[in-house]
């Protein structure tokens, strides 16, 4: 079966310091992976998605940036954060198992808090 | 304008009532899915369902009923006997035929069950 990982669960990070978020996906290979920030109690705002290795598309300009060195990880880094960057990151990870579309499924999430 | 309106930011009821959800999408696309996720209070996105558009059979999966309404552009949720458990934030969201990568979330619902 499949499972994904995030780490690290928390994070408290000065503000103008770097970041560094990775998710990992088990039991499936060349998996669609995306990430998303929830702000609290709001709702789910895609950052970034990725179809294969190296390929990274960009849904809302910001100071944070994505990559995927490998098949089955995604990383989310930022060269200096800022407070607006605080939030509930989750990555995701879906597969083409129709003809058409997906379901996209859901790691445990990181909660940053820039101080 | 919002893609996926979930006009109930809270509800509350005690435990054994039913519970419906409301979820109302736009879209133009003939195929599309639908979704909802629930999100209890440790943070991680759990898939419930999906739902592609030229399927419009209600379906039931225990306590949990959905119904699909091409008519009206719903996908509501009922929660039937509702427990504490049920307690959440509930999404609803879509993707389009065009670009299934990318998904529409609804701002959520809050459900406070109580005993």
């Amino acid at each position: 079966s499949q499972t994904i990982h995030q780490w690290p669960a928390t994070l408290v990070q000065p503000v103008g310091s770097p970041l560094s978020l990775e998710c990992t996906v088990e039991g499936t290979s060349n998996p669609n992976l995306y990430w998303y920030r929830q702000a609290a109690g709001r709702g789910l705002q895609l950052l970034f998605y990725s179809v294969g290795i190296g390929q990274i598309s960009s849904e809302v300009p910001q100071n944070l940036s994505a990559s995927r060195p490998q098949d089955r990880q995604f990383i989310l880094s930022s060269k200096k954060l800022l407070l607006s960057d605080s939030g509930f990151y989750l990555c995701a990870w879906s597969v083409e198992v129709e003809p058409l579309g997906e379901t996209q499924y859901f790691g445990p999430g990181t909660r940053l808090l820039v101080l | 304008a919002q893609k996926v309106t979930q006009a109930q930011t809270e509800i509350s009821v005690v435990e054994k009532e039913d519970v419906t959800l409301d979820c109302v999408y736009e879209t133009r696309d003939t195929t599309y899915y639908l979704f909802w996720y629930k999100q209890p209070p440790s943070g991680e996105l759990v898939f419930l369902i999906r739902r592609n558009s030229f399927d419009e059979q209600n379906e039931i999966s225990g306590r949990y009923s959905w119904n699909f309404q091409k008519s009206t552009s719903s996908f509501n949720f009922t929660i039937t006997a509702s427990q504490v458990v049920d307690s959440a934030v509930y999404f609803c969201a879509l993707s389009e035929g065009y670009n299934f990568n990318k998904f529409y979330f609804g701002s959520g619902t809050k459900l406070n069950v109580k005993p």
